[in-house]
C-alpha cells in the first residue's frame, strides 16, 4: 500500500529549529512531486512547500528564508527542515504526493512553538 | 497569488440532500483545480482532481464541475459519513492555495 509518514514534530521555543521526516513506502519518492502543507489548530489548509522530481524547490513566502524542503532518495524519506521558528508556524504538518493533485497523505505530525 | 473562495462556509443539510460548494478563483485556473474532504483529526481526502476527474476509489455520488474561475463539488445524494469540511485547491500557478473550507454538518 502506498503510504506517508511523518515523524519529528514537537515542542519548540520561539527562534527554535525542528527537523520533519517524511517515509514514504512502496513507490519511488524521488520519481515525484512531494509537498508539505500545514494546519493550525481549528484552521484551513496552507500549502507550504514543495520538491519536484527535477529537485527544484517552491517555498510559500512566509516560509522562504526560514524553511528547507529536501529529501534522501537512500532513505525514501521527504524532510522539512524548520529554522527560527515562530509561534505561528504552531501546526500540524502534513507530506503530500502529487499528481495531477495531492494523494496520498501522511497522518500529519503536530509542532508546537511556546515558550 | 490566487484566492479561492468557497460558498457557503457552512451548510446544514439532510441524509439524502442534494448538497453543492462553490470554488471560485480570483484569476483564471484552468481545469487545476481539486477538492478535498477532511474529517476531525483526519488528514484530507482527495475526491476530484483536474476539477471534474473522479479520484479512484471515491464513491459515484461526488462529481465536479467548472473551468477557468468558477467550480462546483456536487454530492448527489448525502450520505452519513460525508459530513467533513471541505476544500477546494489550486495547482495552476505557485504559491498553492486552497479555499477557507466549507462545513458540512447534520441538520
Amino acid at each position: 500500500e502506498v503510504q506517508l509518514v511523518e515523524s519529528g514534530g514537537g515542542l519548540v521555543q520561539p527562534g527554535g529549529s525542528l527537523r520533519l521526516s517524511c517515509a514514504a513506502s512502496e513507490f519511488t519518492l524521488s520519481a515525484y512531486t512531494m509537498n508539505w502543507v500545514r494546519q493550525a489548530p481549528g484552521k484551513g489548509l496552507e500549502w507550504v512547500s514543495q520538491i519536484h522530481s527535477s529537485g527544484a524547490t517552491f517555498y510559500a513566502d512566509s516560509m522562504k528564508g526560514r524553511f528547507t524542503i529536501s529529501r534522501d532518495s537512500a532513505k525514501n524519506s521527504l524532510y522539512l527542515q524548520m529554522d527560527s521558528l515562530r509561534v505561528e508556524d504552531t501546526a500540524v504538518y502534513y507530506c503530500a504526493r502529487q499528481y495531477w493533485a495531492f494523494d496520498p497523505w501522511g497522518q500529519g505530525t503536530l509542532v508546537t512553538v511556546s515558550s | 497569488d490566487i484566492q479561492l473562495t468557497q460558498s457557503p462556509s457552512f451548510l446544514s443539510a439532510s441524509a439524502g440532500d442534494r448538497v453543492t460548494i462553490t470554488c471560485r478563483a480570483s484569476q483564471g485556473i484552468s481545469s487545476h483545480l481539486a477538492w478535498y474532504q477532511q474529517k476531525p483529526g483526519k488528514a484530507p481526502k482527495l475526491l476530484i482532481y483536474s476539477a471534474s476527474s473522479l479520484q479512484g476509489g471515491v464513491p459515484s455520488r461526488f462529481s465536479g464541475s467548472g473551468s477557468g474561475t468558477e467550480f462546483t463539488l456536487t454530492i448527489s445524494s448525502l450520505q452519513p459519513e460525508d459530513f467533513a469540511t471541505y476544500y477546494c485547491q489550486q495547482v495552476d500557478s505557485y504559491p498553492i492555495t486552497f479555499g477557507p473550507g466549507t462545513k458540512v454538518d447534520i441538520k
